[in-house]
Parts: C-alpha cells; sequence; structure tokens
C-alpha cells in the first residue's frame, strides 16, 4: 500500500533547462494537488487536478509552469526555462476525494543553478 | 497577505508537558481547518482537522479547538513526546461542500519537545 510517490527527490537544473517532476497518487486516488515551498514560506497551493482534468489552476504561475494527470500514468508538473526564482520544494498530495485531510508525498527538491 | 497566521515561529516544550500553538485566520469564508506535521525532507503528514459547525475535535494526544468569533484555531498536544518535535503547519479550505480541497497555510511553528 504504497503512499504518494514522488520523483525524482533532488532535480537539479540548469537556468533555462526543463524541469519534470512526476507524482503518483495513492491506489485508489483520483485527485492531485501541487503545491509549492518557497525557501522561508508556507506551502503555496499551485494547481488541482483530477484525471485528465485540470480543475483549479489558480495558483500556477502564467508562464512557463504547465501540469497534466492523464488517464495512465503518473501527474506531471513541467516547468519550462527554469529561473533560479523556481528553486523551491515541490509537494504532491492526493486523495479519495470528498472531505478530510489528503496525504503528501515526499516532495521533490528543485535547484536552479 | 498572509490569510493563515502562525505568530509563532517556534516553541520549545519540556517532555510531558503541554505545548499549545495557535493559528490565526482572516477570511471568514474558511469552513473547515486542518493541522498538518512535517519532518525535514519529508512531506506535511495530517494530523486532526475540524469543521466550522464544530468547536473542538479530539484524537488521542491531540486536540483542536475552534473559535470562529475569534477566527482562531489552537492545536494542544497533550503529553508531549520528543517524537512530536517537528513543524506544525495550519491550513484552511474556503470550500466545505466540494472536492476542491485548495487549502491556505500558514507558514509554520516549529516545535522542539525537551526531555
Amino acid at each position: 500500500n504504497a503512499g504518494v510517490m514522488q520523483n525524482p527527490r533532488h532535480l537539479v537544473r540548469r537556468r533555462g533547462q526543463e524541469a519534470r517532476l512526476r507524482c503518483s497518487p495513492m491506489k485508489g486516488h483520483s485527485h492531485v494537488y501541487w503545491y509549492r515551498q518557497l525557501p522561508e514560506e508556507g506551502l503555496k497551493f499551485m494547481v488541482y487536478l483530477q484525471k485528465e482534468n485540470i480543475i483549479d489552476e489558480s495558483g500556477m504561475p502564467k508562464e512557463r509552469f504547465s501540469a497534466e494527470f492523464p488517464k495512465e500514468g503518473p501527474s506531471i508538473l513541467r516547468i519550462q526555462q527554469v529561473v533560479r526564482g523556481d528553486s523551491a520544494a515541490y509537494f504532491c498530495a492526493s486523495s479519495p476525494g470528498g472531505s478530510g485531510g489528503y496525504t503528501f508525498g515526499s516532495g521533490t527538491r528543485l535547484t536552479v543553478v | 497577505d498572509q490569510q493563515v497566521k502562525q505568530n509563532s515561529p517556534s516553541l520549545s516544550v519540556q517532555e510531558g508537558r503541554i505545548s499549545i500553538l495557535n493559528c490565526d485566520y482572516t477570511n471568514s469564508m474558511f469552513d473547515y481547518f486542518l493541522w498538518y506535521k512535517k519532518y525535514p525532507a519529508e512531506g506535511p503528514t495530517f494530523l486532526i482537522s475540524i469543521s466550522s459547525i464544530k468547536d473542538k475535535n479530539e484524537d488521542g494526544r491531540f486536540t483542536v479547538f475552534l473559535n470562529k468569533s475569534a477566527k482562531h484555531l489552537s492545536l494542544h498536544i497533550v503529553p508531549s513526546q520528543p517524537g512530536d518535535s517537528a513543524v506544525y503547519f495550519c491550513a484552511a479550505s474556503p470550500d466545505n461542500a466540494g472536492n476542491n480541497r485548495k487549502l491556505i497555510w500558514g507558514l509554520g511553528t516549529s516545535l522542539a519537545v525537551n526531555p
């Protein structure tokens, strides 16, 4: 009964490269959330997805960031042309839907050099 | 504009004593509140939640109190144990009816429980 799996755990990218962060939700969970934690800050909501649908992307930066949750496979958070300010911990959480707290993965720590 | 505020960045208590972590919010539309615990290099772990229709929820050593008029909630841990040492986040949700559990987070309080 694996939890929410995120990979890679650590990702180093040079400025201008692309970063792809993967999230496999818990078995039976069809709701995925992405959060970002910048240094010295709390978690900030980015996007909420259900299978093949983006439900709420109000927290996503307008440019360079995109997310998907295909019918098969993990959810992907994609950051194009990364900049130093993208360096952060990116957390994915999943839920079966409805009320209650959801389960987080261990995060991906992105460092842009 | 921090809608969920945890004004104490850190707290230190003695093992066996009570830990009280506080959280204030500004948005009266929030109707569901959660506490998460986070260890370094790990994701947050759900601890306990409370709906705005209640003023108290208890789960073992953890109790959350909600004072809606003051827009304040607190997490009590009794008795505190060294393994409770972690960062505690307060989070709030403006949507209690749907599936969009978009949470608004405080900055966290780092709790240290000393043996």
